[in-house]
């Protein structure tokens, strides 16, 4: 049961450029989204979210936008560097803010080359 | 910046021992998580503790898990008798009242042979 879909298990881009990353959501009853960061051997880093009041959220180089009618979210990542390589996941919860159990996608692995 | 941390970074047991994993939360969280991620597959949630009870809990989290905060300060899971499949990454996390993302520790790796 995949309540939150991370469809591209794998993206690549040059430095410099915009990265889309891309999250899909089942559950109707998620009202608060985070994407977190994954470097190996390391927990997840949080980078950003968004309550579901809103359709953007922006802070330095990420933004996330909601599209609450298609239970879609993104994450650009401009400019994009290379430090920017790791493990992306969506996640998702129903209790209007991060307190409660977050469902989470399987990731999307970026990697962007020099 | 304080930081969630978890020990042992990795724990190698034989299958139907009983493993304690420890996590020391960062000192003004007040909720506590547990989840793990399976080798290739999502991060999953386990257990949520506040107020010295269990909150929540997952189908994961049968008969055989637990999980304290005997003095606390330490939070910890415990397997009574661990499965292969048991074998996994798991997190520890926290969060303040009323905060807008919970801080996960780097994990420990339990194989269970």
């Amino acid at each position: 049961d995949q309540q939150v879909k991370q469809n591209s298990p794998s993206l690549s881009v040059q430095e410099g450029r915009i990265s889309i990353l891309n999250c899909d959501y089942t559950n109707s009853m998620f009202d608060y989204f985070l994407w977190y960061k994954k470097y190996p051997a390391e927990g997840p880093t949080f980078l950003i979210s968004i309550s579901s009041i809103k359709d953007k959220n922006e802070d330095g180089r990420f933004t996330v936008f909601l599209n609450k009618s298609a239970k879609h979210l993104s994450l650009h990542i401009v400019p994009s560097q290379p430090g920017d390589s790791a493990v992306y996941f969506c996640a998702a919860s129903r209790y209007g803010g991060s307190q409660g159990n977050l469902i989470f996608g399987k990731g999307t692995k970026l990697s962007v080359k020099p | 910046e304080p930081e969630v941390t978890q020990t042992p970074s990795h724990q190698v047991t034989q299958m139907g021992q009983e493993v304690i994993l420890r996590c020391v939360p960062i000192s003004n969280h007040l909720y506590f998580y547990w989840y793990r991620q399976i080798l290739g597959q999502k991060v999953e949630f386990l257990v949520s503790f506040y107020n010295n009870e269990i909150s929540e809990k997952s189908e994961i989290f049968d008969d055989q898990f637990s999980v304290e905060r005997p003095d606390g300060s330490n939070f910890t899971l415990k397997i009574r008798s661990t499965k292969l499949e048991d074998s996994a990454m798991y997190f520890c996390a926290g969060e303040t009242s009323g905060a807008t993302t919970q801080y996960f520790g780097p994990g420990t790796r339990l194989t269970v042979l």
